[in-house]
């Protein structure tokens, strides 16, 4: 059963830059389309982008400029970068596989990690 | 971009009752590919049914959905004690990948 895990800084200041990790367990990287969400209470869910292990990418158009996501097939983890944050940025950020397609459920899950953005 | 509006925004019902939840697109969703995500406090939304109507592994029957271009309904037959939780549909059928903002199952 594969396994994902969220881990990074818990408080980032406003204008530097929110790093993420999400090491995969129970399954290889080198397969599937890998995604990054995040949950806000004013902005609900929504999706960030994608990576497939080939290196592909696509992004939300409203982050497009600020987001980078990127993966270590080596150490069978993807990772995220978002740069120059505000308050708006502080969620949940949620790390999950797509069941098969660029665009598609996500069916594989994980717990999520809490990013405050603040001074 | 393609919006989703569902309703109601809360669902309040006994256990053994019904529940419909809608899910509205502001265009039409490609192939159906509508999702449906469950999620308790403190967890990861869980996946219940994709392509429309097609539950995802593990789901109970009493889970259903229906659909298609702009209307979505998720059906539960009887809720159950552990169903109540919040409800999201999700469109894949085009990007960016977009979220309703969600339905709240509550015990009357």
């Amino acid at each position: 059963q594969v396994q994902l895990q969220e881990s990074g800084p818990g408080l980032v200041k406003p204008s530097e830059t929110l790093s993420l990790t999400c090491t995969v367990s129970g399954g290889s990287i080198n397969s599937f389309y890998w995604s990054w969400i995040r949950q806000s209470p004013g902005k609900g869910l929504e999706w960030l982008g994608y990576i497939y292990y080939s290196g592909s990418t696509d992004y939300s158009p409203s982050l497009k400029s600020r987001l980078t996501i990127s993966l270590d097939t080596s150490k069978n983890q993807f990772s995220l970068r978002l740069s120059s944050v505000t308050a708006a940025d502080t969620a949940v950020y949620y790390c999950a596989r797509n069941q098969l397609l660029p665009l598609d459920v996500f069916n594989h899950w994980g717990q999520g990690t809490m990013v405050t953005v603040s001074s | 971009e393609i919006v989703l509006t569902q309703s109601p925004g809360t669902l309040s019902l006994s256990p053994g009752e019904r529940a419909t939840l809608s899910c509205r697109a502001s265009q039409s969703v490609r192939s159906n590919h509508l999702a449906w995500y469950q999620q308790k406090p403190g967890q990861a939304p869980r996946p219940l049914m994709f392509g429309a109507s097609l539950r995802a592994t593990g789901i109970p029957d009493r889970f259903s959905g229906s659909g298609s271009g702009t209307d979505f309904t998720l059906t539960i037959s009887r809720v159950e004690p552990e169903d109540f939780a919040v409800y999201y549909c999700q469109q894949y059928g085009g990007s960016p990948i977009t979220f309703g903002q969600g339905t709240r199952l509550e015990i009357k």
